[in-house]
């Protein structure tokens, strides 16, 4: 069975401090791995697709990572505005329109 | 250009009446989708659709239809409402060209309580 496992559930953090999110998959034929931002009542919105292991992609404080059995999200620096839910999912398998999500990451930066 | 809208944003509905959320894309994207979030729980799949005139089953599809009125619109109806669906439902919509490939946009949300 498909699955995609987040953690840590909720990380509390002091501005600058650096972390990382993990996301690990367990899918079969992997078409591309993705992360969102959530903010409190609103709906995800994109931050980068990774189709392969190896490939890393960077936004300002951001940089995500992949292997073939997980994804990490890298934050270096976070600022207080980095505060938010990080929702990570995944594509697989023959039919394009079956994403999987994890539960995500509640991200708390404290200045 | 808005994206991807959804009405209402909230709603409450008591057990055994029905209603239907609205969405709307304007980005010409072929491929919507209607999921369900709920606490602990990732967005779940509940129906999608992959071009206009056609719908297929998602992940927890029981308890909802769907209608692709045209591109543009997907709706999502709740027959017979149960407490079991109380939740925040998120339409998206799907990016065709390849600089925008598989990434999905989507609208604020609705919530839903039913009593």
């Amino acid at each position: 069975e498909d699955q995609v496992t987040q953690s840590p559930e909720a990380l509390r953090l002091q501005e600058g401090e650096s972390s990382s999110l993990n996301c690990s998959y367990t899918v079969s034929g992997l078409r591309g791995l993705f992360w969102y931002r959530q903010d409190p009542g609103k709906g995800p919105e994109f931050l980068f697709t990774l189709y392969s292991a190896g490939e890393e992609k960077e936004k300002e404080r951001l940089k995500a990572t992949l292997t073939k059995k997980e994804s990490f999200l890298h934050i270096t620096a976070p600022k207080p505005e980095d505060s938010a839910t990080y929702l990570c999912a995944v594509q697989a398998g023959d039919n394009f329109n079956k994403f999987y999500f994890g539960s995500g990451t509640k991200l708390n930066v404290k200045p | 250009n808005a994206g991807v809208t959804q009405t209402p944003k909230f709603q409450v509905l008591k057990t055994g009446q029905s209603m239907t959320l609205q969405c709307a894309q304007d980005m010409n994207h072929n491929s919507m989708y209607w999921y369900r979030q709920d606490p602990g729980m990732g967005l779940r799949l509940i129906y999608y659709s992959a071009s206009e005139g056609t719908t297929d089953k998602g992940e927890v599809p029981n308890g909802y239809n769907v209608s692709r009125l045209n591109k543009r619109e997907f709706s999502l109806r709740l027959e017979s409402a149960a407490p079991s669906q109380t939740s925040v439902y998120f339409c998206a919509s799907r990016g065709d060209l390849p600089e925008e490939l598989n990434r999905q946009y989507f609208g604020p949300g609705t919530r839903l309580t039913v009593t």
